[in-house]
């Protein structure tokens, strides 16, 4: 049973408009929540994250959201760039085992020219 | 500016035969990981060591084993190749400096097996 889960298993959005990526988890234990973003032929690199006490961060075009009593959290990439496309994963992290990071299925998101 | 390498891009065994994974990082990372990598089911913990020698499993451990004899390097081990082990192997490693913070993880390129 996934605790982490993105249920849009692809998305596209046009250049300039805004993208949003979202993520549901089950386990409220979690602490961080965190955004990897993975192009093709690469491994993934880590984009974005937030603390399970803070209900938003942000970091330049991105912005990560937390809304704890839905167990939701979103990514939005205001203006998406073509750059942008790849496979975003949604992760989750408890501090007594900050070893064992539980990654969501992935959002593959497209932005068209 | 940091790097993980894995010792192959693509490979391509045949089932019953040994196959061994290779990861060296450059950051002096005391913890190092093995993943899997799926459609649909994301990345998902094999192995992974917080030290030398040192090494626990993760949520999918059978059919692999791991060996850390020196800090940089990380090795994932198919004892007998199976074709359900077709995947896409990442590899990962994270630094533990600081307290009551998360460091992310450092990820290779990747290694596609493929298993016949």
């Amino acid at each position: 049973d996934q605790q982490v889960k993105q249920n849009s298993p692809s998305l596209s959005v046009q250049e300039g408009r805004i993208s949003i990526l979202n993520c549901d988890y089950t386990n409220s234990m979690f602490d961080y929540f965190l955004w990897y973003k993975k192009y093709p032929a690469e491994g993934p690199t880590f984009l974005i994250s937030i603390s399970s006490i803070k209900d938003k961060n942000e970091d330049g075009r991105f912005t990560v959201f937390l809304n704890k009593s839905a167990k939701h959290l979103s990514l939005h990439i205001v203006p998406s760039q073509p750059g942008d496309s790849a496979v975003y994963f949604c992760a989750a992290v408890m501090k007594t085992s900050y070893d064992k990071v539980i990654f969501g299925p992935g959002t593959s998101l497209s932005v068209i020219p | 500016d940091v790097k993980v390498t894995q010792s192959s891009r693509y490979l391509v065994k045949r089932t019953g035969e040994k196959v061994f994974l290779e990861c060296v990082q450059d950051m002096d990372h005391e913890n190092m990981f093995w993943y899997r990598q799926d459609p649909g089911l994301g990345l998902r913990l094999i192995y992974f060591s917080y030290d030398v020698k040192m090494k626990e499993k993760g949520d999918i451990p059978e059919g692999y084993s791991v060996s850390r004899e020196k800090k940089e390097r990380f090795s994932l081990i198919l004892e007998s190749a199976s074709t359900n082990q077709t995947s896409m192997y990442l590899c990962a490693s994270r630094s533990t400096s600081g307290i009551n913070s998360y460091n992310e993880q450092f990820f290779g390129p990747g290694t596609r097996l493929t298993v016949l």
